[in-house]
């Protein structure tokens, strides 16, 4: 069965520090990977989405990018992060076999002071 | 660009009872998916039921049910014989190629 890891769970960063948050997929392949924030008590804003190594398409413009150097491996990450970037980011994945269902990964929870 | 709605922030609803929540979407495609999904207090997504637009039927799944009305643009949620694991907060999702996600709805379960 597939199952989407994702980490750290918590997160509490300075101002101008880098970030790094890896999400990694099993029991399948080729995936299309998703990387989604949620603001408090509001929905999922699409951040980045890759459909293959090295291919990562952007939806916002920000202090944010992706890479996927491995095919079931998303990350995401800043060079610094600005106090905006705070909030619950959620990886997500959906097959390439035409199943629509996002399947998402617990969530990281990004606080920065 | 499409545009997902959901207008009840919050809904309340006794134990045992039946409570519907509204989603309306805006698109111009014929053929796209809706879906519900369930963020209860642990923050992970689950699907709850989904829907093509190409089915006229509604989709049902044990005490979840949607009433979709396309012409309408029209994607609501039935909850039935709600249980206290149902609180939580109910995302619709519509997709054609990415997903859109409305803001959610608070859903309470008093015992």
């Amino acid at each position: 069965s597939q199952t989407i890891h994702q980490w750290p769970a918590t997160l509490v960063q300075p101002v101008g520090s880098p970030l790094s948050l890896e999400c990694t997929v099993e029991g399948t392949s080729n995936p299309n990977l998703y990387w989604y924030r949620q603001a408090a008590g509001r929905g999922l804003q699409l951040l980045f989405y890759s459909v293959g190594i090295g291919q990562i398409s952007s939806e916002v413009p920000q202090n944010l990018s992706a890479s996927r150097p491995q095919d079931r491996q998303f990350i995401l990450s800043s060079k610094k992060l600005l106090l905006s970037d705070s909030g619950f980011y959620l990886c997500a994945w959906r097959g390439p076999s035409g199943a629509n269902v996002l399947t998402f990964g617990a969530g990281s929870r990004l606080t920065v002071l | 660009a499409q545009t997902v709605t959901q207008s009840q922030p919050e809904m309340s609803v006794q134990e045992a009872e039946t409570v519907t929540l509204s989603c309306t979407y805006d698109t111009s495609e014929s053929d796209y998916y809706l879906f519900w999904y369930k963020q209860p207090p642990s923050r992970q997504m689950i699907l709850v039921i989904r829907q093509e637009a190409y089915k006229q039927q509604n989709a049902t799944e044990n005490r979840f049910s949607v009433n979709f009305q396309k012409a309408a643009k029209s994607f609501s949620l039935k909850i039935s014989d709600s249980q206290l694991g149902d609180a939580a907060m109910y995302f619709c999702a519509y997709r054609v190629g990415k997903s859109t996600f409305g803001d959610g709805t608070t859903l309470t379960v008093k015992p």
